[in-house]
């Protein structure tokens, strides 16, 4: 079956716009995450959303980040008033149940975000 | 707090050799799972292998595996008969009950030579 998607793959933007990255999970997982890589980075967490529940945003860097999910799958992180530091790769990760000592997440291709 | 170490910033290692990477684990929590990723060049995360704390036996896939020991919380990876595709950047990541979010170390990079 398909993968985890991401779009777009690459965007550049100005220092002060705002953006938004698009992550399409795997069919029938209900849990997906937004993590951020820099370059030559270890991943770092950002965000979570599993099923209904309240999403864990104790990752997020600052209230400039915002994440949404919109029926349970399509997810949109938004960046607003892009700085320099946030220039990065986005990767999102869907898993089939969160809490499952089994629990796999699987990523997508990410998003490079380059902020000029 | 949880964290995740990989001493080894960079590894060579002959084609059709066995190699090791390293990984250490900090947590207080009993029930936690240890994943292996491989991020070749070109960017992907690609899921290797899985470990639960609770496992007896040292995990398994293919020419991967899970050298697991508890009591001293690492969880070294080992591949066997190693490939010039298995050149690429490995990351050590423990997640934690809830399964809300992996921890990441800052990986080793592997270099393969024919």
């Amino acid at each position: 079956g398909a993968g985890v998607s991401q779009s777009p793959s690459n965007k550049v933007t100005e220092k002060g716009k705002d953006v938004e990255l698009r992550c399409d999970p795997i069919s029938g997982h209900t849990a997906l995450y937004w993590y951020r890589q820099s370059l030559g980075q270890g991943l770092e967490f950002l965000i979570y959303f599993q099923g209904n529940s309240a999403p864990d945003k104790s990752g997020l860097p600052s209230d400039r980040f915002s994440a949404e999910r919109t029926g349970g799958s399509v997810s949109t992180l938004t960046i607003q008033r892009t700085q320099q530091e946030d220039s990065a790769v986005y990767l999102c990760a869907s898993s089939l149940i969160a809490g499952g000592r089994t629990d796999t997440q699987y990523f997508g291709p990410g998003t490079r975000l380059t902020v000029l | 707090a949880q964290k995740i170490t990989q001493t080894q910033p960079g590894m060579f290692v002959q084609e059709k050799e066995a190699v090791t990477l390293d990984c250490t684990y900090d947590t207080s929590d009993q029930s936690y799972g240890l994943f292996w990723y491989k991020q070749p060049s070109s960017g992907e995360m690609i899921f290797l292998i899985y470990q639960g704390s609770y496992d007896e036996q040292n995990a398994t896939e293919g020419r991967y595996s899970l050298n697991f020991q508890k009591a001293r919380k690492s969880a070294n990876l080992v591949i066997s008969a190693s490939q010039l595709g298995d050149s690429a950047m490995y990351f050590c990541a423990m997640s934690l009950p809830g399964g809300n979010k992996l921890v990441f170390g800052a990986g080793t990079i592997l270099r393969v030579k024919s």
